[in-house]
């Protein structure tokens, strides 16, 4: 099946301070996606992005979907983005039926 | 718009007892997915369902756990006998349609289960 390798593993920021979050996979795909899980284990939707780039207030993420990677920028980091960043992806090809399929994630924490 | 509700939210049992979670999709989603996510993992795809049908099995451990999606709507996940490494958060999503582009798949807030 597909792989999907996110980076870093943990990233600690002051407040104030811009990161980038990096998604790579393996295969082709035709749904990326990136969420925030929040302390309490539900995971919110930050961008719908197979490929381009999209923005929303401080956060932003561009796919290059030939190349197979996806990233997603935080600027002005606040205390309210620690949490865990996930990256999904779904497989263009084969049998996966639409599912997705995640990286580890990235545990972000940052301090005031 | 109402999200994906799940239910319960916490659940703690003894080991070889049985539970079941329940989830209502967002409404006029044909495809519901059941995710387990294993503390410090991402989540694991167990079943995904389009409208009533189940579309992908292939991680749910059948010996112990099973699925069902009535009427292509409410969805409920059974653990029967549960084992210690069952403890994890079940997540329950749903998707408009499955497959195409444009498919965002929405999460609920999850059911946390501790086997002990």
């Amino acid at each position: 099946g597909i792989q999907v390798e996110q980076s870093p593993p943990d990233l600690i920021l002051q407040e104030g301070a811009n990161s980038t979050l990096r998604c790579n996979f393996s295969d082709s795909v035709n749904n990326l996606q990136w969420f925030h899980q929040n302390p309490w284990g539900q995971l919110i939707n930050l961008f719908y992005i197979p490929s381009g780039t999209k923005q929303n207030g401080r956060l932003s993420a561009t796919t290059v979907a030939t190349e197979r990677y996806s990233l997603l920028y935080i600027s002005s980091s606040q205390t309210t983005d620690s949490g865990v960043y996930f990256c999904a992806v779904n497989n263009a090809g084969g049998t996966s039926y639409g599912k997705l399929t995640f990286g580890q994630g990235t545990i972000l924490t940052v301090h005031p | 718009e109402a999200g994906v509700a799940q239910s319960p939210r916490y659940k703690i049992i003894e080991k070889r007892q049985s539970v079941a979670f329940w989830c209502n999709p967002i409404s006029g989603h044909a495809t519901l997915y059941w995710y387990q996510q294993i503390l410090g993992q991402g989540p694991k795809l167990l079943i995904q369902f389009q409208n009533n049908g189940v579309v992908d099995d292939s991680q749910l451990p059948k010996d112990r756990f099973s699925a069902e999606r009535l009427k292509g709507v409410d969805s409920t996940l059974k653990i029967q006998p549960a084992k210690l490494e069952d403890s994890a958060v079940y997540l329950c999503a749903s998707s408009w349609r499955q497959g195409l582009s444009g498919n965002t798949i929405y999460f609920g807030e999850g059911s946390w289960l501790t086997v002990v």
